[in-house]
């Protein structure tokens, strides 16, 4: 089974700032990763696929990258709605898919 | 408009039973394989199951693999879990998810319905 690991636990940025999450397979997942975004008391939203693929509707402001073991998740400037949980899931290698635990984003 | 919308969740014994239901809407449902995925309360996502768009093939998580049993009806449009023998470890909100066409990400999910297993 493939471990995702996601840093930090938590992040806190100020609104109008650039978030960085990072997100680590524990073997090569090529560019099988997604991300998604959940809003308290909200179901997951896909943001991102193929690693770097935005979904559809999803803002410019959100950026994938990466391959391999080693993946980032940009917001290039947060608005107050990007205050969320982020995780990253890996579609590589299954069954299982596995997520990662997530990165809380909050307020500064 | 893509929706799903999950029901069945209760409130059950220990080493009881129940079966959720994903009712899905605005796409072709036949075209597209469906998982199930949990969330326990404060904890993160876990995926559950995965059926093909035939229900041919099923996947399954280790920690419910052999008391769970996915299941679809397409004439129906509906996504089914049959949970059996449950834990309460398998106390969580439960998800529907739609999958993609070509790859095991989740594009589409319902809202979800909770299942508490408690004495």
């Amino acid at each position: 089974e493939i471990v995702m690991t996601q840093s930090p636990a938590t992040l806190s940025v100020s609104p109008g700032e650039r978030a960085t999450l990072s997100c680590r397979a524990s073997q090569s997942v090529a560019s099988n990763l997604a991300w998604y975004q959940q809003k308290p008391g909200q179901a997951p939203r896909l943001l991102i696929y193929g690693a770097s693929t935005r979904a559809t509707g999803i803002p410019a402001r959100f950026s994938g990258s990466g391959s391999g073991t080693e993946f980032t998740l940009t917001i290039s400037s947060l608005q107050s709605e990007d205050f969320a949980v982020y995780y990253c899931q890996q579609y590589n290698n299954w069954p299982p898919v596995t997520f990662g635990p997530g990165t809380k984003v909050d307020i500064k | 408009e893509v929706q799903l919308v999950e029901s069945g969740g209760v409130v059950v014994q220990p080493g009881g039973s129940l079966r959720l239901s994903c009712a899905a809407s605005g796409f072709t449902f036949d075209d597209y394989a469906m998982h199930w995925a949990r969330q326990a309360p404060g904890k993160g996502l876990e995926w559950v199951s995965l059926i093909s768009w035939d229900g041919g093939s099923t996947y399954y998580a280790d920690s419910v693999k052999g008391r769970f049993t996915i299941s679809r009806d397409n004439s129906k449009n509906s996504l089914y879990l049959q949970m059996n023998s449950l834990r309460g470890e398998d106390t969580a909100l439960y998800y529907c998810a739609k999958g993609n066409e070509v790859a095991n990400y989740m594009d589409v999910w319902g809202k979800g319905t909770t299942v508490t297993v408690s004495s």
